[in-house]
């Protein structure tokens, strides 16, 4: 199979906190993962493309200071929220990407993070 | 840019045959997706194309016209299980294996 983890599964924050969010993929390695964010009811919205030993790549309109990405194994990468306000509460899914003919991505269960 | 079309919501009968249509306008294509959400999870994988024609994986059936841009997804003998949104993505030739998504397809099975 191909099995991506995604921790914690939900987290609560006071504003002006930080929150740090892991993607790994269990059973393949993944050169490249990528940060989704999810509105209720719309659909994904790809944040970033977090590349292992590289730069991560942002979409236009996200803050890559604010949202902050570390590839730094073919295994995992991670995704800080940095000084979190309300608006940035949201369901947020991280996928890796598993190479062949088809280079599928594979999502992991998401985070749901509420910031009060 | 990138547009992809699928309808908001379907409902179909619990035993019966349902498709789910997607169209799409992007800049270039490199395979197709369709993807399962259940509400509050992540999405699985359920099919890909890339060439022209249909793809059978069991109770699902995906088929690809490049020509039209337009997909569909078939789902045959209908679970009550089978509740989810169904989002169509495309993988854009000159990213880097970036999927655009649509806004996903809503089906509820009723008895």
């Amino acid at each position: 199979g191909a099995v991506v983890s995604q921790h914690p599964s939900r987290v609560i924050c006071k504003s002006g906190t930080s929150v740090k969010i892991e993607c790994r993929s269990l059973d393949f390695q993944a050169t490249t993962m990528f940060w989704y964010r999810q509105f209720p009811k719309q659909s994904l919205m790809l944040m970033a493309t977090s590349n292992e030993g590289s730069k991560a790549t942002y979409e236009q309109g996200v803050e890559k200071d604010k949202f902050l990405i570390n590839h730094a194994s073919l295994t995992l990468s991670t995704l800080t929220v940095t000084s979190a306000h309300p608006e940035d509460s949201s369901f947020y899914i991280c996928s890796a990407l598993r190479g062949g003919p088809s280079a599928t991505q594979y999502f992991g269960p998401g985070t749901r993070l509420t910031v009060l | 840019g990138q547009n992809i079309d699928q309808p908001t919501e379907m409902t179909a009968t619990e035993g019966a045959i349902v498709q789910i249509n997607c169209t799409y306008q992007t800049s270039g294509f490199n395979g197709l997706f369709w993807y399962q959400q259940h509400a509050g999870e992540a999405p699985t994988f359920l099919s890909y194309n890339v060439l022209d024609g249909l793809e059978e994986k069991g109770r699902f059936s995906s088929f690809l016209s490049r020509s039209k841009g337009y997909s569909y997804l078939l789902l045959k003998e209908l679970q009550m299980k089978d509740s989810a949104s169904y989002l169509c993505a495309v993988r854009d030739q000159t990213g880097a294996n970036n999927l655009f998504f649509g806004t996903g397809t809503r089906l509820t099975v009723i008895p």
